[in-house]
């Protein structure tokens, strides 16, 4: 069964500095990875997705994620941080091997301080 | 511009009512999802629709229905069954094609039982 974990509830970091936000996966086939942001009271926007190829994925806002296959991991990273970025992101998996059911992290909310 | 639309924003329902939250979109997406989000919980999927006609149940189907009559529109019916209907819910889309893998959302409708 497919399964991704967020194991932070809340990042912080102050304003200029690298973040992370981490992510696990598990699926029976290759993964489809993704990540979205949701501002307050918003639906969630789409960051950037790992299909295949690169293992460094450059998506939108300056964020970019890192596949790393024999970690299971799919790391939303920024080389630094904006207080705009403060937010809420969720990543998702897909598994190849058929369907179109996503399932998505519980979520992990970024804090960036001025 | 393309996208999903979803009304009403802010839904209030009283004990025993069925509410109905609609989910347009003008993607020409095959594939539309309706989540559920709560607090600390990520999104939970409550019913999917690959194509017109058709639709399965997700996660936590029991107490909401849905119908797809029309590529464009997912309705979803919250029904008296529902015991805990007061959530954010979310409804979604995606192209079958293979070069898109990723959702766009709605900007979401609050439910709120009174």
């Amino acid at each position: 069964a497919q399964s991704v974990a967020q194991p932070e509830d809340q990042v912080n970091v102050a304003e200029g500095n690298p973040l992370t936000v981490k992510c696990t996966y598990s699926v029976s086939g290759n993964p489809y990875l993704f990540w979205y942001v949701q501002y307050p009271n918003r639906g969630l926007q789409f960051l950037l997705k790992y299909i295949t190829g690169d293992n460094l994925v450059k998506g939108s806002y300056g964020f970019e994620a890192e596949f790393n296959k024999s970690q299971t991991s799919f790391h939303l990273k920024k080389p630094s941080a904006l207080v705009s970025d403060s937010a809420l992101y969720f990543c998702a998996v897909r598994d190849s091997t058929g369907g179109f059911k996503t399932i998505f992290g519980a979520g992990t909310r970024l804090f960036v301080k001025a | 511009d393309g996208g999903i639309t979803q009304s009403p924003k802010y839904l209030f329902r009283k004990e025993g009512q069925n509410v109905t939250l609609s989910c347009e979109q003008n993607l020409n997406h095959d594939a539309m999802y309706w989540y559920r989000q709560d607090p600390g919980q990520g999104l939970r999927l409550i019913y999917y629709s690959q194509i017109v006609n058709d639709f399965q149940k997700g996660d936590i189907a029991e107490g909401y229905s849905v119908s797809r009559e029309k590529k464009e529109s997912f309705p979803l019916t919250v029904t008296s069954a529902q015991k805990n209907p007061t959530a954010f819910y979310l409804c979604a889309s995606t192209s079958r094609g293979p070069e898109r893998y990723g959702y766009t959302f709605g900007s979401g409708t609050r439910l709120t039982v009174v």
